[in-house]
């Protein structure tokens, strides 16, 4: 499967436990985004690397959240001290980059909060 | 903000072809049009784009506007496996995806 792969697919976890992501991005992919996704919404953008560098992140990441690409491949989501509104669909996706290319999403992680 | 406008929900017959628009009136010269669609607990799936050409692929067609300024997303004959919510969004290559809330396309038999 040379798709964008992601692991675990479905993760419940304690309010104030630390849960960690990651994605395999396509290879040769260079950039790679993360997005969330609460029920009935359309995802929403939360980061995105070139390669192993962070170039965006957005006012939805709070200091709760860290990602991190470091050697360009498969990136992590760390989410600390978890609270019940972190629930939601944590989607990862990539792409080449360049123009007239598109990017393929994975099938998310899953993360309940109890 | 996503810089598109869509319906929020369509039905659409079995066999017939589903045509689904989306008005992005502020698309820059730089900008692609993308589709996605997003069926119930997957993730995202990558559709088609265009710049100002139509396009077509094994999946659907991509009207665009000379304007460039709306456009039109044409499955040709749609199964019950096409019902979804499709997204229309612009954006540059390799940029982040905004994306609204999307068509709930509903095929019916």
């Amino acid at each position: 499967d040379t798709g964008v792969s992601q692991d675990p697919r479905h993760k419940i976890t304690k309010r104030g436990q630390n849960v960690t992501f990651r994605c395999d991005p396509i290879s040769e992919h260079n950039r790679l985004y993360w997005y969330r996704q609460t029920l009935g919404q359309g995802p929403e953008f939360l980061t995105y690397f070139q390669n192993e560098a962070q170039l965006e992140k957005s006012r939805l990441l709070s200091d709760r959240f860290s990602a991190e690409r470091p050697k360009g491949s498969f990136s992590t989501l760390e989410i600390q001290r978890t609270e019940q509104g972190d629930s939601a669909m944590y989607l990862c996706a990539s792409s080449l980059g360049q123009p007239n290319t598109e990017a393929f999403f994975g099938q998310g992680t899953r993360l309940t909060v109890v | 903000d996503a810089k598109t406008t869509q319906p929020t929900s369509m039905d659409c017959a079995e066999g017939r072809a589903a045509n689904l628009p989306c008005n992005h009136s502020t698309i820059s010269g730089n900008e692609y049009v993308y589709w996605y669609r997003q069926i119930h607990s997957q993730g995202p799936q990558y559709i088609i784009h265009g710049l100002k050409n139509n396009e077509t692929n094994e999946m659907a067609s991509l009207i665009i506007t000379e304007d460039r300024k709306s456009s039109t997303l044409i499955l040709p004959h749609a199964t019950l496996r096409d019902t979804a919510v499709y997204y229309c969004i612009v954006a540059e290559y390799g940029n982040k995806l905004v994306f609204g809330a999307g068509t709930i396309l509903r095929v019916k038999s």
